[in-house]
């Protein structure tokens, strides 16, 4: 079954340090996966997404299929990057596009 | 904002009764969808759509009916209302293949 799972409900750290968001997946194919953001009061909005290998706000995240791992990092952690992050995969099967399976989300608070 | 609003923004009902959802877009795009939101188990897909009056069920369906009688219209209906379905509810657009944008949200308590 597809599967994500972000193992952390809560993560806080402090302005400056380096910030790492786990998340782990399962799923049988080749896999796409994204990271959305939801800052105080704003829509869900995409934060990037590991096709196009790009950094966005500072973040990146890599994709390790030995691992089914998609983490989300950041060198130094910002107190506007305070949010709550989802991971998610792409359901491919039946050609649903967009039908994405989220996590449950972590709540990255970062304090001054 | 990729033209999706989502009415009401916030709605308070009682249990049993119907509550209809309404989600709107401007560019005509093919697929629709309605996640709930909720602390402790994220996301989680209701129903979506692809096309006019074509739709699926999603992994949190029991409870909820969609219609899509137009292009530019996706409603989510709740027949009776449950206290367990207070929740945040998100409409969402496909655009570019899997790239996700989503409405401002609908919070419904259900008394």
């Amino acid at each position: 079954a597809q599967r994500v799972t972000q193992p952390e409900k809560l993560l806080s750290v402090f302005k400056g340090a380096p910030v790492e968001l786990k998340c782990n997946y399962s799923y049988s194919g080749s896999p796409e996966l994204f990271w959305y953001v939801q800052y105080s009061r704003q829509r869900l909005q995409l934060l990037l997404r590991h096709i196009s290998r790009e950094s966005i706000k500072g973040f990146t995240a890599d994709l390790n299929k030995g691992e089914t791992s998609f983490h989300l990092k950041k060198p130094f952690a910002q107190e506007e990057d305070s949010a709550m992050y989802y991971c998610a995969l792409s359901g491919l099967d039946g050609g649903s596009q967009g039908n994405l399976i989220f996590g449950k989300g972590t709540k990255l608070s970062v304090k001054p | 904002d990729a033209g999706i609003t989502q009415s009401p923004r916030h709605k308070v009902t009682e249990t049993g009764t119907p509550v209809t959802l309404r989600c709107h877009q401007t560019e005509n795009h093919r697929y629709m969808y309605w996640y709930r939101q909720d602390p402790g188990h994220g996301l989680r897909l209701i129903h979506y759509s692809y096309g006019v009056k074509d739709t699926d069920k999603g992994e949190v369906s029991d409870g909820y009916s969609v219609s899509r009688s137009k292009t530019e219209d996706f409603l989510l209906t709740l027949e009776s209302a449950t206290s367990s379905q207070t929740s945040v509810y998100f409409c969402a657009i496909s655009v570019g293949g899997e790239k996700l944008f989503f409405g401002s949200g609908t919070q419904l308590s259900v008394l």
